[in-house]
């Protein structure tokens, strides 16, 4: 089945840290996007990819890395620079010029 | 700047009652809006959207949305509530050149009581 996979569901780090936070797609899709979600406060853009080898900053990017090395893997990176980084983060990617979005399952992380 | 506000955090129905969340949008260009419901702990899921053409938008599990230009609005029905549509529901709007991103409303929470 076609869809976007996303690992670990949970995982804990200890401040100071960094995590990476995988995402895989199999459809075929040429962007992808890295949203994180707080209680009351929807989804935010923390950066996002139209094409590999090219990534732009979203609205959060702060604390944050990506690489987009191959059309299928848009890995994020949550740094110790990151202040608050507890969170749910859902990755996405686009399908055809409609602006419609597919998601992963998500990803918590919980700093201890 | 493209943005969306959904009225109500929560909104609470009983089941067969209407559900009908809020949804207005701002959008200096001719905007592409969609409707995404998520279940605890897991990824959104496109319920309906809107691009071009006809205004009122069927979709999934019998929920429908109507695109008003003149109000800015693009709010999600459905006539009769069941159990199961107890979830997180998110207004969003495309945005950027190319319609390159989502920007999304802070969601409702559907409440369904018996």
């Amino acid at each position: 089945d076609g869809g976007i996979t996303q690992s670990p569901k949970y995982l804990f780090r200890k401040e100071g840290q960094n995590v990476t936070l995988s995402c895989e797609q199999n459809l075929n899709h040429d962007a992808m996007y890295w949203y994180r979600q707080d209680p009351g406060q929807g989804l935010r853009l923390i950066y996002y990819s139209q094409i590999v080898n090219d990534f732009q900053k979203g609205d959060i990017a702060e604390g944050y890395s990506v690489s987009r090395e191959k059309k299928e893997s848009f890995p994020l990176t949550v740094t110790s620079a990151q202040k608050n980084p507890t969170a749910f983060y859902l990755c996405a990617s686009r399908q055809g010029n409609t602006g419609e979005l597919f998601f992963g399952e998500g990803s918590r992380l919980t700093v201890l | 700047a493209q943005s969306v506000t959904q009225l109500g955090s929560h909104v609470s129905v009983s089941e067969g009652a209407l559900v009908l969340l809020r949804c207005n949008y701002s959008s200096s260009v001719p905007p592409y809006l969609f409707w995404y419901v998520q279940y605890p702990n897991q990824g959104l899921q496109l319920l309906l959207k809107y691009t071009t053409g006809a205004t009122l938008v069927k979709g999934i599990n019998g929920f429908e949305a109507e695109f008003k230009k003149s109000e800015t609005s693009f709010h999600l029905t459905k006539p009769s509530a069941h159990m199961s549509d107890a979830a997180e529901y998110f207004c969003a709007v495309s945005a950027g050149t190319g319609f390159q991103k989502l920007v999304f409303g802070t969601g409702t929470r559907l409440l369904v009581s018996p």
